[in-house]
């Protein structure tokens, strides 16, 4: 299930199973989006992208889809293995403003 | 692929003593580099942007005159932490693009961790 701890929500998820994280990105005229994957210690990690002009885009094992309407962004991963386990970043901007970065969620992956 | 480096990976100092992070694009040219800090359990917070052979920008809040970026060549920018203190201590990551436009693919590296006493 998922929970809000004091800075980071978790989303724990049976290994196996199907895991959607959720960011709400803040500024409307972002068309380019990213997830990132970032393990403990380490920097940052790109998974996916997509563009404004799109709604879906996906990759191995994963795929981002983007609603502008309700500035929504979504990074599901089929078959969660337990090397997902990690805290997973949304970020989103444009041609003239730098990546701002969600908050993040913490997956754990449940052997 | 793209690969970036910092170094140190981690370093503790004494209060009021100035400590610089490398940060290289090992396989590319990097026209453009960003320094992030990163409390434990927080989001990546941009610090600021260096484009190579100027000035960088930082943003809002962010004090130039202690976090002094360099980027002097295309593959290589510093972050200096000017007498550091304990406040100042946090988790330091670069990334790096070769392009000039923000939308375009940061490539990150492997952070710094900074613990000053």
């Amino acid at each position: 299930g998922e929970s809000v701890g004091l800075h980071l929500p978790t989303l724990s998820v049976q290994e196996g199973d199907n895991s959607i994280i959720n960011c709400a990105y803040s500024n409307s005229a972002s068309d380019y989006f990213i997830w990132y994957k970032q393990e403990s210690g380490k920097g940052p990690q790109f998974i996916i992208d997509i563009r404004s002009n799109m709604d879906k885009r996906q990759g191995q094992r994963v795929t981002v889809l983007l609603n502008k309407t309700v500035k929504h962004l979504s990074l599901q991963i089929a078959a969660t293995q337990p090397g997902d386990s990690a805290v997973y970043f949304c970020s989103w901007g444009s041609g003239n403003t730098p990546l701002v970065f969600g908050k993040g969620t913490r997956l754990s992956v449940i052997a | 692929g793209a690969v970036v480096s910092q170094h140190p990976s981690w370093v503790i100092c004494k209060s009021g003593t100035s400590v610089k992070i490398e940060c290289r694009s090992l396989d590319f040219q990097a026209t453009t580099m960003f320094w992030y800090r990163q409390f434990p359990k927080q989001s990546l917070m941009l610090m600021a942007t260096s484009n190579e052979g100027s000035k960088a920008t930082y943003e809002q809040g962010v004090e130039k005159d202690k976090f002094l970026i360099n980027h002097a060549s295309l593959t290589l920018s510093t972050l200096t932490v000017t007498s550091a203190h304990p406040e100042d201590s946090s988790f330091y990551i670069c990334s790096a693009s070769n392009s000039q436009y923000y939308q375009e693919t940061q490539y990150f590296g492997p952070g710094t961790r900074l613990l000053v006493l």
